[in-house]
């Protein structure tokens, strides 16, 4: 268990549909990053945030979006999905901005049909 | 950030000592230079990280020559369980934000 907890584990969803991932930091990181893996793209960042105000946005789409709450839990809005938006989602933390040694979750599967 | 290359797979065998080269020629003087490790459907996990010379936890060894160009994870007798693909990064630790993974080196660890 790394301490960051992710949630749900799995989820199958129709095209069209909106989702909501969770992340829980490990306790006491203040930064939340989210990153999404599928076979063809690799690992890309989607956005950081720190300590409930947005850092950084990488390749994340418009109709995506995210947001850090006052607990720093941390939850990703995929809206009006596309088969393409299958993949595993993962959310990582890191105390303060971080030194490159992230604190990673074992990933939301989205399987969109 | 510095564009990192490394190869795609490598085998070996149990017990063997494996040691991943990433070729970083861009590298910048506040760059560091960070390995992590993922399982299959698992998260990233940090392995290791340096500047310059050599820096060994319980799990590798990394070394870093004087130039900085490349780096060489090393991981000492492997077992089965150390098959995974591993992902050299190099970027300035204040980025924080921007941890960019490339392909990564797929290591497949046989009886």
């Amino acid at each position: 268990d790394s301490g960051v907890t992710q949630t749900p584990k799995h989820l199958i969803t129709a095209t069209g549909q909106r989702v909501t991932l969770r992340c829980s930091p490990r306790s006491g990181d203040l930064s939340v990053y989210w990153y999404q893996q599928s076979l063809d793209q690799g690992l890309q960042f989607l956005i950081q945030y720190y300590n409930g105000e947005e850092r950084a946005k990488g390749n994340i789409l418009e109709r995506f979006s995210a947001q850090q709450f006052p607990d720093l839990h941390s939850e990703l809005n995929l809206s009006s999905l596309e088969l393409g938006d299958s993949a595993l989602y993962f959310c990582a933390s890191s105390v303060e901005l971080g030194q490159g040694d992230y604190t990673f979750g074992s990933g939301t599967r989205l399987t969109v049909v | 950030l510095a564009k990192t290359t490394q190869p795609i797979s490598m085998d070996s065998y149990e017990g063997q000592e494996v040691n991943i080269t990433c070729s970083h020629n861009n590298i910048a003087t506040n760059d560091y230079i960070t390995w992590y490790q993922q399982f299959p459907s698992q998260g990233p996990r940090f392995i290791i990280q340096g500047y310059k010379t050599k820096v060994t936890n319980e799990v590798a060894s990394l070394f870093i020559p004087a130039d900085r160009k490349s780096s060489t994870l090393s991981l000492p007798r492997v077992s089965l369980s150390d098959t995974a693909v591993y992902y050299c990064l190099v970027g300035p630790r204040s980025a924080g934000n921007k941890l960019t993974f490339g392909g990564g080196t797929r290591v497949l660890v046989k009886p």
